[in-house]
């Protein structure tokens, strides 16, 4: 079974901090794909980064920065010098890479809880 | 490109009424849809995975009956909640799966904007 754990429900910080969230995942799949979500209050979930397995390279967008440790199971994500339109629910998902350990295809997303990230100007 | 319209972006009902919610692939042809509910302050849970011109495959837990789907086309696939009741009042949200040969997230899902569905 698949699961994603974000232990941070909710982070306040002021402007201009750089704020970690966190993400941990748990997969049998040798092959899998992590990704994070934004949803401001709007509701539309907006997408932020794709990793694949094979590739613990770090990612740098901008102010985001994306930190992918297998060995920890973990896919941390970064803002720095926040902003007050960073504030919204983040989630991190995790999916298959097209065969499951059991053997089937499989291109479900398992989301975590999400983080409510709230910037204060 | 890959761009995914939902309506009606909200919709309130009576009781017992059943509302039809419209998942729309713009630009691109979507094999899969999926659909998703996301109760206040909460995840999203995956209730159902729709290929076109298939049956949908269900989550454990949810309704074939109470939520029809139906993916009669590659860029359309329709969530009916029958006999809405208020612990339906939700925000679905579907995806389509892009199933393009070519393209940097090929194959990913893209989200839309989601349906606040309330029941009175």
């Amino acid at each position: 079974a698949q699961k994603v754990t974000q232990a941070q429900t909710e982070i306040s910080v002021v402007e201009k901090e750089d704020v970690t969230l966190d993400c941990v995942y748990e997969t049998r799949d040798t092959t899998y794909y992590l990704f994070w979500y934004k949803q401001p209050p709007s509701g539309e979930l907006v997408f932020l980064i794709r990793r694949n397995s094979f590739d613990e390279q770090n990612e740098i967008s901008g102010r985001y920065s994306w930190n992918f440790q297998k060995s920890t199971s973990s896919f941390n994500f970064t803002i720095t010098a926040s902003q007050v339109v960073d504030s919204a629910v983040y989630f991190c998902a995790l999916r298959a890479g097209g065969r499951t350990y059991s053997g089937g295809s499989n291109y479900k997303l398992t989301f975590g809880k999400g983080t409510l990230l709230t910037v204060n100007p | 490109g890959a761009v995914v319209s939902q309506h009606p972006s909200w919709v309130i009902c009576k009781s017992g009424t059943s509302v039809k919610i419209e998942c729309r692939s713009l630009d691109f042809q979507a094999t899969t849809m999926f659909w998703y509910r996301q109760f206040p302050k909460q995840s999203l849970m995956l209730m159902a995975t729709s290929n076109e011109g298939s049956k949908a495959t269900y989550e454990q837990g949810v309704e074939k009956d109470k939520f029809l789907i139906n993916h009669a086309s590659l860029t359309l696939s329709t969530l009916t909640v029958t006999s809405a009741h208020p612990e339906d009042s939700s925000f679905y949200i579907c995806s389509a799966r892009d199933f393009g040969t070519s393209g940097m997230y090929h194959n990913e899902q893209f989200f839309g904007p989601g349906t606040r569905l309330t029941v009175l």
